[in-house]
């Protein structure tokens, strides 16, 4: 079946623009996951929606960064007034929740951005 | 907080040498740990995970064991291959239920010659 989608897989931006981010998790997963990954600071976790819980946004880097998941499924990073600084590699995952056992993370290609 | 320390390369290898990528953590109550790989080119896969002390994952030829006495998830191939050259995170889920956020350690990239 289809994996988790990536839009668009690169971005090019100049510094102050906003930009906006999209991933379409696999169809059922109920968990959806934003990371980042830098050369500077490697693989770092933004963001989790978990089905209609409050989602955990214990790692946005500031107030620029918001993310929202419509109906339950695709969801959306937007970054506002962009900075060099957030150039990196995002990385959206998905899994299905059951029980409360650890399930496996999906990852998608990622969306590549480049901030000038 | 929770995180994971792991040997960050580059490494290069020739084929069918024996590969030890070492990795430790930190974390309070009972993690999860993994062992994801990025190919080139291609997204990160989960290649083997354990979810309690003294469980030993596998996948592919590699394997790990879950060491709560040494904090450690040391990764371990016998003989590698070409196709084997990556990019290998370790990673930790610090306790169940809640987010179950990935922490990862700063990724080794293994080149293997032929």
């Amino acid at each position: 079946g289809a994996g988790v989608s990536q839009s668009p897989s690169n971005k090019v931006t100049e510094k102050g623009k906003d930009v906006e981010l999209r991933c379409d998790p696999i169809s059922g997963h109920t968990a959806l996951y934003w990371y980042r990954q830098s050369l500077g600071q490697g693989l770092e976790f933004l963001i989790y929606f978990q089905g209609n819980s409050a989602p955990d946004k214990s790692g946005l880097p500031s107030d620029r960064f918001s993310a929202e998941r419509t109906g339950g499924s695709v969801s959306t990073l937007t970054i506002q007034r962009t900075q060099q600084e957030d150039s990196a590699v995002y990385l959206c995952a998905s899994s299905t929740r059951s029980g409360g056992l650890t399930y496996e993370q999906y990852f998608g290609p990622g969306t590549r951005l480049t901030v000038t | 907080g929770n995180s994971v320390t792991q040997m960050e390369g580059p490494v290069t290898l020739s084929e069918e040498a024996f590969l030890t990528i070492n990795c430790t953590y930190t974390a309070t109550g009972y993690p999860s740990l993994f062992w994801y790989v990025q190919y080139p080119g291609e997204g990160l896969q989960l290649l083997l995970k354990a979810t309690k002390a003294d469980d030993k994952g596998s996948n592919k030829g590699f394997e790990a064991t879950y060491r709560k006495e040494t904090t450690s998830f040391h990764l371990e191939k016998g003989s590698v291959q070409v196709s084997d050259s990556a990019v290998y995170f370790c990673a930790l889920i610090g306790s169940r239920g809640g987010s179950e956020k990935l922490v990862f350690g700063k990724g080794m990239k293994l080149t293997v010659n032929p």
